[in-house]
């Protein structure tokens, strides 16, 4: 059954460095998402994207986040000036090309913060 | 914006026993709500899903029902057996494009313990 890829597991930076973290969608699927969940949280929904561009996104995602999917494969979520309140699990999501069908995770890339 | 709350938080069961998960959401225009099951440091893994144009379904010991009206939804899990421990979410969304891309508001999480 295909999956989502997310790379790296783990991720440990120092606060107020840049981090990208990495996802490769279902190939056939056309929305893509980025939820986080802080340890022991819900998870939380931080952006959409779809066609090329982003068609929602949360209040957490400010200015600081961006995503961007750079060829036909990869999906990225960038943090251009991280946080301690960074810190969390990132999971990467994709659905296929109609709406309302199910979001596949991926296994998630753990931010550490220092 | 979309509202879920999830009760109980947690639920322990003996193994063979029923365990039953409720969510309410607020906004009347989600038509989508799927059940993910996490298993401690995994991925969210889709259970089972309903929309809104149909009230019950079942997938051998899951079901779920929804009540549009009160804008409540449930999971049902018939005869637990212990690897079905895990956080159970819920969670609400409407259909892509228009206003909204498929974005899901998740309930808080339930821990669900099946003793042997």
């Amino acid at each position: 059954e295909p999956e989502v890829t997310q790379t790296p597991s783990h991720q440990v930076t120092q606060m107020g460095q840049e981090v990208i973290l990495r996802c490769v969608p279902i190939s056939n699927h056309l929305y893509f998402y980025w939820y986080r969940q802080i340890l022991g949280q819900k998870v939380e929904f931080l952006v959409s994207f779809y066609n090329n561009e982003i068609s929602e996104k949360s209040e957490i995602f400010d200015d600081q986040f961006s995503v961007e999917r750079p060829d036909g494969s990869n999906f990225t979520l960038k943090i251009r000036s991280t946080k301690l309140e960074d810190s969390a699990m990132y999971f990467c999501a994709s659905s296929a090309r109609e709406g309302n069908q199910p979001q596949h995770f991926g296994d998630g890339t753990r931010l550490s913060i220092l | 914006g979309e509202n879920v709350e999830q009760h109980p938080s947690t639920l322990s069961v003996q193994e063979g026993d029923s365990a039953v998960i409720k969510c309410t959401y607020s906004d009347s225009a989600s038509n989508y709500f799927p059940w993910y099951k996490q298993e401690l440091g995994k991925r969210p893994q889709l259970i089972i899903d309903i929309r809104s144009n149909v009230g019950e379904k079942k997938d051998q010991r899951i079901a779920v029902t929804l009540n549009k009206t009160a804008k409540h939804f449930s999971l049902h899990i018939t005869e637990t057996q212990p690897e079905d421990s895990a956080v159970y979410f819920c969670a609400a969304g409407s259909n892509a494009g228009g206003t909204s891309y498929g974005k899901l508001t998740f309930g808080q999480g339930t821990i669900l313990t099946v003793h042997p």
